[in-house]
């Protein structure tokens, strides 16, 4: 079983829907969770970051760790377009083998017009 | 303009000869990574560096080889390439190790090794 699970999709979305993506993890020790937004034949580049349980939001995207259930989400608003990526989740964290960037397999999202 | 470097970008090659990735960050970070990915497996860590003659391995460290000589560079080798290692390379660099901190990718270097 992989630490980190993330259905890879694709997922195809019309303009202006809400999108849903998630992880779940099996490493208890994870405390960092990140979602990086990987464009076509470009490197990752960190999109949200939050510490411990609870919730963030940043404009259109709100990320909720849930570490009881050891579930992590991504919800995108008024998905555009320009939101069509491989959207990646990653954890860490501070000792043994949690210490380093643990990533999911990315999930791959079209936003149609 | 704070980045990291990879050249070459694409790289066609045989079994068997030697090869080095580069990758250069000016953002004087201490650590440093090479990852690789694949479909299906996602990104997986090669070797990583703490700082300036550290390095330790990763998750699938066989076939390749780093050195970290100064702060700013840390090539990726491969010694005798197999057609198993073609992938798309990434090297990353954050400025310290752990605790959630931004990791920066380079642009990625596709290999084929035929």
């Amino acid at each position: 079983q992989k630490e980190v699970e993330q259905d890879p999709g694709p997922l195809s979305v019309p303009e202006g829907a809400i999108v849903s993506l998630n992880c779940t993890y099996s490493n208890s020790a994870f405390q960092y969770f990140m979602w990086y937004r990987q464009y076509s034949r470009k490197g990752p580049e960190l999109l949200m970051y939050t510490y411990s349980s609870g919730n963030k939001e940043d404009g259109r995207f709100t990320a909720q760790v849930d570490k009881s259930s050891k579930y992590i989400s991504l919800f995108i608003r008024d998905s555009q377009p320009s939101d069509s990526a491989t959207y990646l989740c990653a954890m860490e964290g501070n000792t043994g083998t949690a210490s380093k960037l643990t990533f999911g397999t990315g999930t791959r999202l079209q936003v149609t017009l | 303009e704070a980045q990291v470097t990879q050249n070459p970008r694409y790289l066609i090659t045989v079994t068997g000869k030697k090869l080095t990735v580069t990758c250069s960050q000016n953002m004087n970070h201490e650590y440093m990574s090479w990852y690789r990915q694949d479909p299906g497996l996602g990104l997986r860590q090669i070797y990583y560096s703490m700082n300036v003659e550290v390095t330790d391995k990763g998750d699938v460290p066989e076939g390749y080889k780093v050195s970290r000589k100064e702060k700013r560079n840390f090539p990726l080798i491969l010694e005798s390439p197999s057609p198993n290692q073609t992938s798309l390379y990434f090297c990353a660099s954050s400025l310290y190790a752990g605790g959630g901190d931004e990791q920066f990718f380079g642009p990625g270097t596709r290999l084929t090794v035929l």
